[in-house]
């Protein structure tokens, strides 16, 4: 199976900030990386597809990028309304792998 | 505007049997993959199962595969879970999604229904 690690786990910034997730793949999965949105109590949303592709009425603060093992996800500009569990997504083969996600906290 | 949602989550017995269903709207059913993913109780997303457009195509984790079956009703625009010999550890909120096809993100989620298996 195709493991994704995440990192930091857990993030507490300030509004305005800049914040980088970092997701990294243990084999090569080309392009097929996704990223996810959840804040409590709500359903995951999707963010980036293909690992740089904003999904439909998506901020323009988030961004994607990356390829083979190694992305991110970068939120320019961080707001209040960004807190949240974010997950990267595999789905270049089966079974699909989620990262383990990464807590955004706004001090 | 794209809605899912899902039905039959509540309590059950360990080997006990459930059954989840997720109906869809605003999009064309037909032709989109459908997925389960679960979320247990404070923990990340973990991948269930998907089927195909045709339901031609079915994949399972290997923690469900031989106990939950996935299947579709296209004439009525709804994914279903079967869910035997359940395990506490089978206990989450269990979401469908869709994607455009069996390999994509998954585009848009329901709300989630939660089961928990407990004696």
């Amino acid at each position: 199976d195709i493991v994704l690690t995440q990192s930091p786990d857990f993030l507490s910034v300030t509004p305005k900030e800049k914040v980088t997730i970092t997701c990294r793949a243990s084999e090569s999965i080309g392009g097929t990386l996704h990223w996810y949105q959840q804040k409590p109590g709500q359903s995951p949303k999707l963010l980036i597809k293909y690992a740089s592709q904003s999904f439909s009425g998506v901020p323009s603060r988030f961004s994607g990028s990356g390829s083979a093992t190694h992305f991110t996800l970068t939120i320019d500009s961080l707001e209040a309304e960004d807190a949240a569990t974010y997950y990267c997504h595999q789905s270049t083969e089966f079974p699909q792998t989620f990262g383990q996600g990464t807590k955004v906290e706004i001090k | 505007e794209v809605q899912l949602l899902e039905s039959g989550g509540g309590l059950v017995q360990p080997g006990g049997s459930l059954r989840l269903a997720c109906a869809g709207s605003g999009f064309d059913f037909s032709i989109s993959a459908m997925n389960w993913v679960r979320q247990a109780p404070g923990k990340g997303l973990d991948w269930v199962s998907t089927i195909s457009g045709s339901g031609g195509s079915t994949y399972y984790a290997d923690s469900v595969k031989g106990r939950f079956t996935i299947s579709r009703d296209n004439s009525k625009n709804t994914v279903f879970l079967q869910m035997s010999s359940l395990r506490t550890e089978d206990t989450g909120v269990y979401y469908c999604a869709q994607a455009p096809r069996v390999v994509s993100p998954c585009d848009y989620w329901g709300q989630g229904a939660l089961v928990t298996v407990s004696s």
